[in-house]
C-alpha cells in the first residue's frame, strides 16, 4: 500500500516563529488532507489539498503532487498550535471504501511561550 | 460545515462487559464510513469500513467478533467492543467523507473520538 511519511517528528517553536511540516507519499494520490489532532484527541480539518496551493490565515499548504509531497507552513505560532499534525492521503476514487485514508505518523509542535 | 458527532467522548467499563460506540453523520449521508484506532502517541489505524446496508469490511489482524459493526442507516454506524478487556483500551475514531455532488470535494471528517478504558 501507499506509504506515507512526515517529517520532522518533533518540533519546537517559541510563540511567533514559522515553521514548515513536510508530507511525502509513495504514490499518486487522489486526495491529500491535513488535520490538526487537539490535546482532547479532536482532529481538525485543516486543508484538503491534492494539489496546488491554500491558505486560511496563518495557516497555507501546498501540494505538488507530481513531486508526491506536501508541505503546511504555520506562521507567527501561537500556543494554541501545539498538538499533533497528521498528513493522510486517498489513492482511490472519491466513492466507498476507496475514500479510507492513510495516515502518517504525524508531527508533534510544541510552541512554547 | 459537514459534522460527524461520535458518543459517547468517554467510557470506563468493566473487563467482560460490552461497549457501543456510536457514529453520526449530522449534516450529510455517508454510504461508508471508517472506524480508526490509535494509541498514545502513535497514529490511526484503520479497523473497519463500514458500508450502509452490508456487513463491514475488516482490515487484516481486526477481529470482527470482536469488534461489531452496524450500519443500520446513511448517517449512523455503531461499534460495539464485545468481551471488553484490558488491552482493548484505547482511543476509537471514526469518520465520513461527504459523498460527491458537483462542486463538492470529497473530503473526510471526523467524530470527536472515544476513550475506551476497561478496568
Amino acid at each position: 500500500g501507499i506509504q506515507v511519511e512526515q517529517s520532522p517528528p518533533d518540533l519546537i517553536l517559541q510563540e511567533g516563529a514559522n515553521s514548515t511540516l513536510r508530507c511525502n507519499f509513495s504514490d499518486s494520490v487522489n486526495n491529500l488532507q491535513w488535520f490538526h489532532q487537539n490535546p482532547w484527541g479532536q482532529l481538525i480539518n485543516l486543508f484538503y489539498i491534492p494539489s496546488g496551493t491554500k491558505q486560511n490565515g496563518r495557516l497555507s499548504a501546498t501540494t505538488v503532487a507530481t513531486e508526491r509531497y506536501s508541505l503546511l507552513y504555520i506562521s507567527s505560532s501561537q500556543t494554541t498550535d501545539s498538538g499533533v499534525y497528521f498528513c493522510a492521503v486517498t489513492r482511490g476514487p472519491y466513492t466507498g471504501a476507496n475514500s479510507k485514508l492513510t495516515f502518517g505518523k504525524g508531527i508533534t509542535l510544541s510552541v512554547r511561550p | 460545515g459537514a459534522v460527524v458527532s461520535q458518543h459517547p467522548s468517554r467510557v470506563i467499563c468493566k473487563s467482560g462487559t460490552s461497549v457501543k460506540i456510536e457514529c453520526r453523520s449530522l449534516d450529510f449521508q455517508a454510504t461508508t464510513m471508517f472506524w480508526y484506532r490509535q494509541f498514545p502517541k502513535q497514529s490511526l489505524m484503520l479497523m473497519a469500513t463500514s458500508n450502509e446496508g452490508s456487513k463491514a469490511t475488516y482490515e487484516q489482524g481486526v477481529e470482527k467478533d470482536k469488534f461489531l459493526i452496524n450500519h443500520a442507516s446513511l448517517t449512523l454506524s455503531t461499534l460495539t467492543v464485545t468481551s471488553a478487556h484490558p488491552e482493548d483500551s484505547s482511543f476509537y475514531i471514526c469518520s465520513a467523507s461527504r459523498a460527491p455532488r458537483q462542486g463538492l470535494q470529497s473530503e473526510a471528517f471526523f467524530g470527536q473520538g472515544t476513550r475506551l478504558t476497561v478496568v
